[in-house]
């Protein structure tokens, strides 16, 4: 059972240049989550995705846009990097039964921005 | 609006010294709580949770206990070993589906 599997693990951008970083899990949940991790400031939401079909913005979506495309996959596209993008990204999915139920996550892509 | 605020790294311990790990949180309502840890060059992963006041998560000797009057949600472990060092983030489940994260507290563990 692979859980979530996020690609690529590393990336190196140039200012201005495009990407789409790939998520997918494989436990059937409903919602997925695309963070960003920087040093010292916990992880901020960037956009999530209740369910196939809906997303909404979290903390911190400027530069950023997202699409679900089916149930299982959830991607986040940088359309002009910037420096201030550098960071660790991490996608998560959960299933939310009534309680908010834990979130599973992906080993993380690394992203710097030159 | 709801946030967590847990202590500051980073934490160092010797081998088999008592862990204590402050969370505090602020929310309406009664959300439920989670301790993740984040091994170096690895995702979060759930460590403990509890979803009601008075209610004790465990997992791997670790615990936290869900204190409503205090808010609070501080985790403790009896005697840490080095496989312990690791970034441990404390959470509220929000509104919206969304977690609400502290900032984070690493523990180094020296042997």
């Amino acid at each position: 059972n692979a859980g979530v599997t996020q690609t690529p693990k590393f990336q190196v951008l140039k200012t201005g240049q495009s990407m789409t970083l790939q998520c997918a899990q494989d436990m059937n949940h409903n919602s997925m989550y695309w963070y960003r991790q920087d040093p010292g400031m916990g992880l901020r939401l960037i956009y999530y995705s209740a369910s196939e079909g809906t997303t909404d913005k979290g903390e911190v979506p400027n530069g950023y846009n997202v699409s679900r495309l089916n149930k299982r996959e959830f991607s986040l596209r940088l359309e002009s990097a910037a420096p201030s993008q550098t960071s660790v990204y991490f996608c998560a999915s959960s299933e939310v039964e009534g309680a908010y139920t834990e979130a599973f996550f992906g080993q993380g892509t690394r992203l710097t921005v030159v | 609006g709801d946030s967590v605020t847990q202590m500051e790294g980073p934490v160092t311990l010797s081998e088999e010294a008592f862990l204590t790990i402050n969370c505090t949180y602020t929310a309406t309502g009664y959300p439920s709580l989670f301790w993740y840890v984040q091994y170096p060059g690895e995702g979060l992963q759930l460590l403990l949770k509890a979803t009601k006041a008075d209610d004790k998560g465990s997992n791997k000797g670790f615990e936290a206990t869900y204190r409503k009057e205090t808010t609070s949600f501080h985790l403790e472990k009896g005697s840490v070993q080095v496989s312990d060092s690791a970034v441990y983030f404390c959470a509220l489940g929000g509104s919206n589906y969304q977690l609400i994260w502290g900032a984070g507290t690493k523990l180094i563990i020296k042997p």
